[in-house]
């Protein structure tokens, strides 16, 4: 079974630049999530969809950061502008849904590491 | 307020030797709990997690932790240390019927041969 994939894996711009991030969940995973890690800390959540709702956003800026998951599948990531603070590793995670499948766990992809100039 | 606490931010033990993490949670409801590993440059991976049963959980590579509910604990355990076992520990609570997980900050584990 393929795993949560991300890209690109790393990626440098300089400040006031946009940048997005890719992710494709595992296959039938109807719950997505993105997250900011900085370094030696803990997940972030960002956003948090069911399908192609997002059902938790209240962590988002909203003045500079949008998502996407059009189909319910894939999704997107998107920084605009990007500021310096942003530099950070930006994870995503997918787990099926809760009512039907039980307590899992996420599942989470390799992360892209952010550096902003 | 869901919150998840790793008192220690690194441990150190020698190879061979039993280690714990460490894990405390606050939350309303019942608890569903779960330890993640990182290893350098990759992203979580899943290592065990409790939801009903049996308080002593057993997962991946050796790993067992143990749900005490009176002291809301959730420490991660193993008997004998491995080098390839350092990395860095994250603990996760997930509330309810949600699918939301708030994790804690991270315990780095230095085994040393």
């Amino acid at each position: 079974e393929a795993g949560v994939v991300q890209s690109p894996r790393y990626k440098i711009i300089e400040k006031k630049q946009p940048v997005a991030f890719w992710c494709n969940p595992i296959s039938g995973h109807n719950t997505l999530y993105w997250y900011l890690q900085n370094l030696g800390q803990g997940p972030e959540l960002l956003i948090r969809y069911e399908n192609e709702e997002a059902v938790d956003d209240s962590q988002l800026p909203k003045d500079r950061f949008s998502a996407e998951r059009l189909k319910g599948v894939d999704s997107t990531l998107k920084i605009q502008p990007a500021e310096l603070g942003d530099s950070a590793v930006y994870l995503c995670a997918s787990s099926p849904r809760a009512a039907t499948t039980g307590y899992n766990e996420q599942f989470f992809g390799p992360g892209t590491r952010l550096t902003v100039l | 307020a869901q919150s998840v606490a790793q008192p220690e931010d690194q441990v150190n033990v020698a190879e061979g030797n039993p280690l714990t993490v460490k894990c405390t949670y606050s939350v309303s409801g019942n608890p569903y709990l779960f330890w993640y590993v990182q290893y350098p440059n990759r992203g979580l991976q899943f290592l065990l997690k409790y939801i009903t049963g049996d308080n002593l959980v057993k997962g991946s590579y050796g790993f067992e932790a143990e749900f005490n509910k009176s002291q809301t604990s959730f420490h991660l355990k193993k008997p004998s240390a491995l080098v390839s076992d350092s990395a860095l520990y994250f603990c996760a609570v997930r509330v309810g019927n949600f699918n939301k997980f708030y994790f804690g900050s991270g315990t780095k584990l230095n085994v040393k041969p």
